[in-house]
C-alpha cells in the first residue's frame, strides 16, 4: 500500500541554523501538507500546498518557515534560523483530494 | 475560532467492552471531520472521514457519527481490543470563507488492557 515518508526520522539542530525537513507524498496524490505536533500538546496545522504553491497557511507559519516541491516527488519544509521552539514533531501529509489525508512517521526536530 | 474539545482525555478499559469516545467543537460550519489514531512516537492513522452532508460512517469495528447542528462527532469502537490502544484524535475543517484549515482536538489517549 502506497505510504507518504519522511527523511530523517530525527534531526538534533543548535539554535539558528538551519534544517530541511523532507517528504514523500503518496505518488498520485495532489494536496500536501505539514504539520507539527510540540511534545505533549496538540497537532497544529502549518501549511497547505497545491499546483506549486502554498494553498493555506497558519499563524505559526511565518516567514522562518518556506515550503518546495523541488522534483516530482519531494516536499520540503525549510525552517531557517532555528529557535529552541521549533523542537516538535513535523509531520507531512498528503491527499488526492480535499478529503483524506495520509500522514508520514514524522521528524522529530531537537533545536538545542 | 473554532475549537475542538475531546472527552475523555483518558480511558482504561477491559477488552471486549463497547466505547464511545467524543469529539466536540465550537463552529458547526464544517466541511468535514476526521478521526485518526495516533501509536505512541508514530505518525496519524485516517480510520474514518465524515462529509459535513453526512450522519455517519462505519469501518470494521468502527462508526462515527456526526451531528452538525449540537457541534458533535461520536467514535464508537465495539469489541475493544488490545490492539486498539493509541491515542485517538478528531480534526474538523471549517469551511469559512474558502479557508479548510483543519483544527485537531488534544486526543483521548486509550488503554484497553487484556
Amino acid at each position: 500500500e502506497p505510504e507518504v515518508t519522511q527523511t530523517p526520522s530525527h534531526q538534533v539542530t543548535q539554535m539558528g541554523q538551519e534544517v530541511i525537513l523532507r517528504c514523500v507524498p503518496i505518488s498520485n496524490h495532489l494536496y500536501f501538507y505539514w504539520y507539527r505536533q510540540i511534545l505533549g500538546q496538540k497537532v497544529e496545522f502549518l501549511v497547505s500546498f497545491y499546483n506549486n504553491e502554498i494553498s493555506e497557511k497558519s499563524e505559526i507559519f511565518d516567514d522562518q518557515f518556506s515550503v518546495e516541491r523541488p522534483d516530482g516527488s519531494n516536499f520540503t519544509l525549510k525552517i531557517r534560523s532555528t529557535k529552541l521552539e521549533d523542537s516538535a514533531m513535523y509531520f507531512c501529509a498528503s491527499s488526492e483530494s480535499q478529503e483524506t489525508q495520509y500522514f508520514g512517521p514524522g521528524t522529530r526536530l531537537l533545536v538545542l | 475560532k473554532q475549537e475542538v474539545t475531546q472527552i475523555p482525555a483518558a480511558l482504561s478499559v477491559p477488552e471486549g467492552e463497547n466505547l464511545v469516545l467524543n469529539c466536540s467543537f465550537t463552529d458547526s460550519a464544517i466541511y468535514n471531520l476526521q478521526w485518526f489514531r495516533q501509536d505512541p512516537g508514530k505518525g496519524l492513522t485516517s480510520l474514518l472521514l465524515i462529509q459535513s452532508s453526512q450522519r455517519e460512517q462505519t469501518s470494521g469495528r468502527l462508526n462515527a457519527s456526526l451531528d452538525k447542528s449540537s457541534g458533535r462527532s461520536t467514535l464508537y469502537i465495539a469489541a475493544s481490543q488490545p490492539g486498539d490502544s493509541a491515542t485517538y484524535l478528531c480534526a474538523v475543517r471549517t469551511a469559512s470563507g474558502g479557508s479548510y484549515i483543519p483544527t485537531f482536538g488534544r486526543g483521548t489517549s486509550l488503554i484497553v488492557h487484556p
